[in-house]
C-alpha cells in the first residue's frame, strides 16, 4: 500500500526566511502533485511533477522530484504572509488514485 | 475558480439520515473523482467515474454510493449517517481517466449531529 508522508506537519516561520517541506512516498509512481489549501477552501493545484529530476518554479515556490529516493521537496524562498496555508503533496497510485500526505500547515509571521 | 461546481455548500443532518451531494465537472471533463477530508483520516480518495462508468474505488464505505449521469454530473449518496461521516467532501474532475491534472471543486461540508 502506498504511503505518503510529509514533514514537518506544522511550520511557523518569519517573513523573508527560506524553508523546505519534504514529501516521502513508499512505492514508485509516475506523478507527484503539490496542492495548496486555505482554511475552509478547496485545493489549488501548484505543481505536477512527472519525471526524475523535474523542477518547477512559480514565484517564491519551487518543487522538485527525486524518484529514486522517492522524495519531493517544496522550497519556499523569502516567505511572505500570503503563503500561509496548508500544503499537500499527493502521489498517483495506479492510473487514477491520488494518495495524499497529511499536509503541512505553514504559518508565516511578519 | 476551477470550473467544478458542488452543491450544496453546507449540509447539516442527523444520524441515520441519507444525503446526496452533487458535482458538475468542468466543461469537457469526462472523469469525476470524490474525496473525503476529515480531521481523523485526512484527505482520502473515495471513488472515480469516467464517462458514466466506475473506474476506481478507494476507501469508500458500503453505506456510500456514487454514480455519474449521461450529462456527466455525479452524485455521492451517503446513507445511515454516523457522526464520523462529518467531513468536507470534494469532487474533482479531469479531462480523461488518467488523473494528469485534477481540478477540485469548492467542497460540501457535511455535519452530522
Amino acid at each position: 500500500e502506498l504511503k505518503v508522508e510529509q514533514n514537518p506537519l506544522f511550520l511557523s516561520m518569519q517573513e523573508g526566511k527560506n524553508y523546505t517541506i519534504y514529501c516521502n512516498y513508499s512505492t514508485t509512481s509516475d506523478r507527484l502533485y503539490w496542492y495548496r489549501q486555505d482554511p475552509g477552501k478547496s485545493l489549488e493545484s501548484l505543481f505536477v511533477l512527472l519525471s526524475n529530476g523535474a523542477v518547477k518554479q512559480e514565484g517564491r515556490l519551487m518543487a522538485s522530484l527525486d524518484t529514486k529516493a522517492r522524495l519531493s521537496t517544496l522550497h519556499i524562498t523569502a516567505a511572505v504572509h500570503d503563503l500561509s496555508a496548508t500544503y499537500f503533496c499527493a502521489v498517483l497510485q495506479g492510473a487514477q488514485k491520488l494518495v495524499f500526505g497529511q499536509g503541512t500547515r505553514l504559518t508565516i509571521n511578519p | 475558480d476551477s470550473g467544478v461546481t458542488q452543491t450544496p455548500k453546507h449540509l447539516i443532518t442527523a444520524t441515520g439520515q441519507r444525503v446526496t451531494l452533487r458535482c458538475s465537472p468542468r466543461s469537457g471533463d469526462l472523469s469525476v473523482y470524490w474525496y473525503q477530508q476529515s480531521l481523523d483520516q485526512g484527505l482520502q480518495f473515495l471513488i472515480q467515474y469516467y464517462n458514466g462508468e466506475e473506474r476506481a474505488k478507494g476507501n469508500i464505505l458500503e453505506r456510500f454510493s456514487a454514480q455519474q449521469f449521461p450529462d456527466l454530473h455525479s452524485e455521492l449518496n451517503l446513507s445511515s449517517l454516523e457522526l464520523g461521516d462529518s467531513a468536507l467532501y470534494f469532487c474533482a474532475s479531469s479531462v480523461d481517466g488518467y488523473s494528469y491534472e485534477q481540478y477540485f471543486g469548492p467542497g460540501t461540508r457535511l455535519t452530522v449531529t
